[in-house]
Formats: C-alpha cells, structure tokens, sequence
C-alpha cells in the first residue's frame, strides 16, 4: 500500500522558532511536494523536488527551506516562524520524474501548525 | 492569482441526487486535469482525472466533463452517497511538475 508519512499531525511552537516537517514515503518516488492548506484558499504549492539533491520553488516560497538529501526524505524548514505560517501542511509524492508526467500525487495526512 | 477556481464553496445535496461539481481554469497550457476528494483530519486522495485531448472520463459512480473552449470542468457524482460528503479539489497541469489547485467545495449529502 502507498504511503505517506508526515512526522507531525499536530504542532504547536512560538514566534521565531525554528520548525522542521518530515515526509517520507515508501514508494520509491521520484517527485516530492509540500503544500499548504488554507480556508478559501485551497493548496498552494511552496517547493517540490524532482529528484534527491534537487528543489524547485513553488508559488509561495518565502519564509520556507526544503531538504531532500535521500529519495524517500523531504523535509521543510521555517527559519523563523511567524503566525502567517500557522496552516496545515501537506506533503506529497509522484511516481514519475520526468516532466510533463502527469501521474496523481498521493498525500500524507498532514501537519497542522500553529504558530503563537 | 489562482488559475483554478471553484466558486461554490459549498454544496448540499440529497442522498440518491446528481451532485455538480465545478471548476474554472484561466491557464490555457494546462493539459491535465483532476478532481481530489479529502475528509476532515485526512490528506486529499486521488479521485478522477482527465487529459485535455478528452471531453469526458467516466469512472463509476465519479464523471468528468471538459469544456476546453470555456476552460470549464465538472465532476458529476451519480447517486450521491453519505460517504461522498467531503471536501472536493479541482487540479490542473500544464505539463510540468506542478498541479495547481482550486479553494475545494465541501459537499454535504443529506440523508
């Protein structure tokens, strides 16, 4: 069965930490993606990475890192945590790692953060 | 700016009733299009897609219509079914890696 793993369903951390999301999944997958959920908003794409060492910003990257040192590993930093960045956070991969390949992502369960 | 948009956030439906789903595009090189379905406290999953050299993909109970000429999509649901209550996104790709996605629709289904 595909799986999606992210870390933490529920964080809580103050202004100005530093916070760390891991994804991993067991799929051997090309593509990564982190997403964010918000009311009215839908998912917004912050970074993706296509490959392990590579990273793409997404639409809305600002204030956000990402690491993929190993194929099954994507990580995202928030440098400093600000209250705007209290959302819930998807990850997700895709078999494919070409582009142009339009193969469905499968999601994780989600991280919902709160930022105080 | 969002180029996908679902402009009803909500719909209500009676169980056994044709639920219509709809999705607008403003990106003309999108070529891939596909509807997610997720539950509270859950991740999206994967519910139907289509390619734009179609205008229609059937799967079940799940229908999508394209209107490439309207940049229009829609998901039909037939019956609708309690389990179906959820919340819908609409996604679109233009042969890159990217899927971009609409705000969703929360359909509730009344028994």
């Amino acid at each position: 069965d595909v799986k999606v793993t992210q870390s933490s369903r529920y964080l809580v951390k103050r202004t100005g930490e530093k916070v760390f999301l891991e994804c991993v999944q067991d799929m051997d997958h090309e593509n990564m993606f982190w997403y964010r959920q918000d009311p009215g908003l839908g998912l917004r794409l912050i970074y993706f990475s296509y490959d392990v060492k590579m990273k793409e910003k997404g639409d809305i990257p600002e204030g956000y890192s990402v690491s993929r040192e190993k194929k099954e590993r994507f990580s995202l930093i928030l440098e400093s945590a600000s209250t705007n960045q209290t959302s819930m956070y998807l990850c997700a991969s895709r078999p494919f790692g070409e582009p142009g390949a339009t193969g469905e992502l499968f999601f994780g369960e989600g991280s919902r953060l709160t930022v105080l | 700016d969002q180029q996908v948009k679902q402009n009803s956030p909500s719909l209500s439906v009676q169980e056994g009733r044709i639920s219509i789903l709809n999705c607008d595009y403003t990106n003309s090189m999108f070529d891939y299009f596909l509807w997610y379905k997720k539950y509270p406290a859950e991740g999206p999953t994967f519910l139907i897609s289509i390619s734009s050299i179609k205008d229609k993909n059937e799967d079940g109970r799940f229908t999508v219509f394209l209107n490439k000429s309207a940049k229009h999509l829609s998901l039909h649901i037939v019956p609708s079914q309690p389990g179906d209550s959820a919340v819908y996104f609409c996604a679109a790709s233009a042969n890159d890696y990217k899927l971009s996605f609409g705000a969703g629709t929360t359909v509730t289904v009344r028994a």
